[in-house]
């Protein structure tokens, strides 16, 4: 089984502050998903990245392959952006079905 | 295109009562899942299904049954429910299927909040 450690579990920031969230895995992977579950429960993918880097407005992906450990940084963060941040790997052997195996999510609480 | 839904959005049982979960995506997706998801616990996959007629267990498939109708429909049944099935239920999809099906952004319904007293 992939091991999907995040940290911090929980995280409180003010607005405009920069926000690093980390998550690393315990066997090397193809590809990772970072997604976000609203408040109200709804939840969506944010990104999915094999190497590099992935940028879309304020958020901001990294990951690194050799060290199994991805980071999702928000840039100028705001109350909006208040939400839980879940990554996810695929299973030993590559996933082929499409199933991923999910941390257990970032709770992040952006202040005014 | 309304995407992923679920129906109902809200249920409560009582222990040894069944129930089904109601799925279905209009993105013409290949693969389909079922999640529950507790309390300080990431989701754990329930079934999922590669392509219609085709259905596998995931993490914790106990308790639980499933149907792919059809390509746009998964259906999770709880035949005799307990405390313990007392989650919320996602239901997700994605192009999925083969080679690189990691790749694939998964596509979530609002979620079923299931009690069962």
């Amino acid at each position: 089984k992939n091991e999907v450690e995040q940290s911090p579990q929980n995280l409180t920031a003010q607005e405009g502050e920069f926000i690093t969230i980390n998550c690393s895995y315990s066997v090397g992977i193809s590809a990772l998903h970072w997604l976000q579950q609203h408040p109200g429960g709804g939840i969506v993918s944010l990104f999915m990245l094999s190497s590099g880097k992935k940028k879309h407005g304020r958020l901001i992906a990294t990951i690194n392959i050799q060290e199994k450990h991805s980071s999702l940084h928000i840039t100028a963060s705001h109350p909006r952006d208040s939400a839980v941040y879940i990554c996810a790997v695929p299973p030993p052997g590559g996933g082929s079905q499409g199933n991923l195996i999910f941390g257990k999510g970032t709770k992040l609480s952006v202040k005014p | 295109n309304a995407g992923v839904t679920q129906t109902p959005k809200f249920q409560v049982l009582k222990t040894g009562q069944s129930m089904t979960l109601q799925c279905a995506q209009d993105m013409n997706h290949n693969s389909m899942y079922w999640y529950r998801q507790d309390p300080g616990m990431g989701l754990r996959l329930i079934y999922y299904s590669a392509s219609e007629g085709t259905t596998d267990k995931g993490e914790v498939p106990n308790g639980y049954n499933v149907s792919r109708l059809n390509k746009r429909e998964f259906s999770l049944r709880l035949e005799s429910a307990a405390p313990s099935q007392t989650s919320v239920y996602f239901c997700a999809s994605s192009e999925g299927g083969g080679m690189g099906s990691s790749y694939n952004e998964q596509f979530f319904g609002p979620g079923t909040r299931l009690t069962v007293l």
